[in-house]
């Protein structure tokens, strides 16, 4: 089946600067990589995805990238905000199913 | 609210009872999703449907476990003679056939097993 790494687990940063997390998957067949915001005790709320027939989208400060021959794709978070704190997810979707799989979680701290 | 339901949020309840969850999917959605979140971790696959169709389930699912869809509609998951490892959050997700590849995430439930 599919397995997604996902880097770093914890990530600090200060407010104003970037943030990037990585991750890489298994199955040359998914082509949805979803990234997922959670916070405490709420469920993940989708922030931005990418097909894989395209290498980057942004929407304002977040932007995603693929590179669907290394099998990676990264989230970039630009001037980061005391908001924008909490748990990532990145997730790889296989195109009959949609069933997701996902990576452990970056959990993202932003210092004010 | 349009949104996915599950119902209840919060269960506690001692080893070796049995828990049933319900999830409740936005109306013109065909597909749903069960995932298991463990604290600290990522979501991971139970099972799904297409319609009211079971059409896969995970090594994770044991054999206390059974979800169903009887209408295509709802779905519930049903935990048998539960034990203190099944203490997680259950998420569920739906989504439309043809449509774009969005999940839509419910609240989740979350157990805890004592």
């Amino acid at each position: 089946g599919e397995n997604v790494e996902q880097h770093p687990s914890t990530l600090s940063v200060q407010e104003g600067d970037s943030a990037v997390i990585k991750c890489t998957y298994s199955d040359s067949a998914s082509n949805y990589f979803p990234w997922y915001k959670q916070e405490l005790g709420k469920r993940p709320q989708l922030i931005i995805d990418i097909r894989s027939n395209v290498g980057e989208k942004k929407d304002q400060r977040i932007a995603v990238t693929l590179n669907k021959t290394a099998k990676h794709f990264s989230l970039h978070i630009t001037e980061t905000q005391p908001e924008d704190s909490a748990v990532y997810f990145c997730a790889s979707q296989y195109p009959n199913d949609y069933k997701l799989s996902f990576g452990a979680g970056t959990t993202v701290t932003v210092r004010a | 609210d349009t949104g996915v339901s599950q119902d209840p949020r919060h269960k506690i309840t001692k080893r070796g009872q049995n828990v049933t969850f319900r999830c409740d999917p936005i109306s013109e959605h065909n597909r749903l999703y069960w995932y298991r979140q463990t604290l600290g971790q990522g979501p991971e696959f139970l099972t799904y449907f297409q319609n009211e169709a079971q059409l896969e389930k995970s090594r994770l699912l044991s054999d206390r476990f059974s979800a169903e869809r009887p209408k295509g509609s709802f779905s519930t998951l049903e935990i048998q003679r539960t034990e203190q490892g099944d203490s997680a959050m259950y998420l569920c997700a739906s989504l439309r056939d043809f449509s774009y590849n969005e999940q839509f995430f419910g609240p989740g439930t979350r157990l805890t097993v004592l």
